[in-house]
This record gives C-alpha cells, structure tokens and sequence, in this order.
C-alpha cells in the first residue's frame, strides 16, 4: 500500500470551504485514493474515491494531480458537523489485497 | 436501506476469557470487514471476508480469529483476553469488488479488566 502524508490538523471557518491535502507519491497505477471521516466516537464514514480523474458527490470533491502522486478532498462549505478527523486512503480495494489502511489523518475543526 | 449493525455495543469481560462480537452488513453486501482501533496504534486491519471465505488478514495474533456465514453475517472471536484488547472492534460491509466503498458499524467498545 503507498504510504501517505497528511496535516496532522487544520482548521476552518464555518461556511468556508476546507481544503485537506494528502501527498501519496508512491500510490501504484491500480489503487484508487478513498477518503474517509471518523467523527467522535462513531465509525468512519465513507466520503469520496477516484482513481484518475477529479469527482464530485452530494458531500465533496476530489481533486487528484495528473500524475496521481497527490489529492485534495474539497468541503465546500463546512458546517461545525464536519469536524471530525479525515483519512487518505489509497488502496487496490480489489482482490486478495481488499483492505483499508488507516494513517493518522487530518483533524479538522470547523469553528463557528 | 439499514446500516451496518454490530452486537453488543459495549461488553466488559475478564483477562483470559474469550468474547464473541457479531455484525450484520447491509442488505447485498457480500464483504465483511474487522477493524481494531486503539488510542495508541490507530485504526488497524483485522480480516476480511468475502463469501464466507477469508481473503485478507492484518497482523494480529491467532487470538483473534472471525468466520462468515451463507447470509453474509459475520462474527470475529478473541479469545484469552488481555487487557491490550481494549479496544472499539469496528465492522465493516461492501460489495467486496474493485472501486466499491465500505461502510462502517457503529462498533463494539470492549473493555477487559
């Protein structure tokens, strides 16, 4: 699995959009970049993955560089809900290899 | 369409006994997944399960062990708890195949005293 880099923490204003950078320059050409939140004391939830191109759903965007070695999950416009720390993830998610590797992630508060 | 379920949500137990923890994936969804987290080493790979059939094991010792059933269900067991095992057992469940995600149980807290 590559290994990634991620803030160990940011911050963010209410209704701002948050940027979370994650550098995963050893990331091999089938794995896909996951992003996931763990918000206190629940299990992780599921917020976005791509492979190559940029992606878009109802809770973020997903920006990965051209030559895959980095991405950035966009939250629009973060609400004091999105406090929670966010994981990187790239993976195969296939195969016998199917399994998540979890880092330290990014806390990010949102503050009012 | 109901969410990932795991049973009990908290259990306290005794060094060197044994525990059962269980988790309903949602409806379709024939991969089962097991994760361990700590305060300490984070969130970590247990096993996985596709079909009844294991196909990925994290670094854990044979204390720890889980099995899958025909309705996808599935139960991890450890036994001879040690007070290390203190931990929040997190399930999983996906359609096990490429580009599919996971989604998480609200967990297990274990305590051993």
């Amino acid at each position: 699995d590559a290994k990634t880099t991620q803030p160990t923490s940011m911050d963010c204003a209410e209704g701002r959009a948050a940027n979370l950078p994650c550098n995963h320059s050893t990331i091999s050409g089938n794995e896909y970049v996951y992003w996931y939140r763990q918000i206190h004391s629940q299990g992780p939830q599921y917020i976005i993955h791509g492979l190559k191109n940029n992606e878009t759903n109802e809770m973020a965007s997903l920006i990965i560089t051209e030559d895959r070695k980095s991405s950035t999950l966009i939250l629009p416009h973060a609400t004091l809900r999105d406090t929670a720390v966010y994981y990187c993830i790239p993976t195969n998610s296939g195969g016998s290899n199917y399994k998540l590797t979890f880092g330290k992630g990014t806390l990010l508060t949102v503050n009012p | 369409k109901a969410g990932v379920t795991q049973t009990p949500r908290y259990l306290i137990k005794t060094r060197g006994q044994q525990v059962t923890l269980s988790c309903s994936p949602i409806s379709g969804h024939r991969s089962v997944s097991w994760y361990q987290q700590t305060p300490g080493q984070g969130l970590q790979f247990l096993f996985e399960y596709f079909s009844e059939t294991q196909r990925n094991k994290g670094n854990f010792p044979g204390r720890f062990s889980g099995r899958q059933f025909s309705n996808s269900r599935s139960e991890m067991n450890v036994s001879t708890l040690e007070l290390g095992d203190s931990a929040l057992y997190l399930c999983a469940s996906s359609r096990g195949q490429v580009g599919y995600e996971q989604y998480f149980g609200p967990g297990t807290r274990l305590t051993v005293t």
